[in-house]
């Protein structure tokens, strides 16, 4: 099976920088995405990962190493409206899987 | 983006009975559609792949004859909690697929629909 493992929890002051990160041990994916859900919505997709490297849209960065099996997303400038899960995930070609998932919390 | 919708939003219902929950792609179409369950502070988990015109693909530990899949056309998919229990409780996701050059980067989640039996 698919196994992507996620801090449960991170704390971080409005303003600043926090980093998310994402290992995994699984029999070879397509990419890593990462998706933030609020309380009681649905995931909604934030980053895609299809080469190794570092992929930056506004705030948020995400970043892939196949060969150490680790991702991260970065978020920058945190608002307190950044508040929420961030999840990981692996399109395996015809299904994804999801990590264990973060919960961010965003202190003034 | 495209746009995925989930009807209804929210639902009780007693034990025993059945609910169908109805995920539609509103913008494009799609020919795979995927089912989550999440219960509360946990992640998504993967319940089923819904293949238009073709049977649904069921993970591991989930019962086909309970959660019945039917994913009549390219633009809906539903799922049909049979004789619901309280442990049925959850938030059910669907999502669509929409597919570039052969290939899935991104996917669509509709906005969940929030099961209580009672």
């Amino acid at each position: 099976g698919q196994s992507l493992e996620q801090p449960s929890e991170v704390t971080a002051v409005e303003g600043a920088i926090v980093q998310i990160n994402c290992t995994y041990q699984t029999s070879g994916f397509y990419g890593l995405s990462w998706y933030q859900q609020h309380d009681g919505g649905a995931p909604t997709f934030l980053s895609y990962n299809a080469l190794d490297g570092l992929e930056e849209t506004g705030r948020f960065s995400s970043f892939l190493s196949r060969s150490d099996s680790y991702g991260y997303l970065l978020l920058q400038e945190l608002q307190m409206k950044d508040s929420a899960s961030y999840f990981c995930a692996v399109w395996m070609g015809n299904q994804f899987y999801f990590g264990t998932g973060t919960s961010l919390t965003v202190i003034p | 983006g495209a746009v995925v919708s989930q009807h209804p939003s929210w639902v009780i219902c007693k034990s025993g009975t059945s609910v169908k929950i109805e995920c539609r792609s509103l913008d494009f179409q799609a020919t795979t559609m995927f089912w989550y369950r999440q219960f509360p502070k946990q992640s998504l988990m993967l319940m089923a792949t819904s293949n238009e015109g073709s049977k649904a693909t069921y993970e591991q530990g989930v019962e086909k004859d309970k959660f019945l899949i039917n994913h009549a056309s390219l633009t809906l998919s539903t799922l049909t909690v049979t004789s619901a229990h309280p442990e049925d409780s959850s938030f059910y996701i669907c999502s669509a697929g929409e597919w570039t050059s052969g290939r899935i980067n991104e996917q669509y989640f509709g906005p969940g629909t929030r099961l209580t039996v009672t």
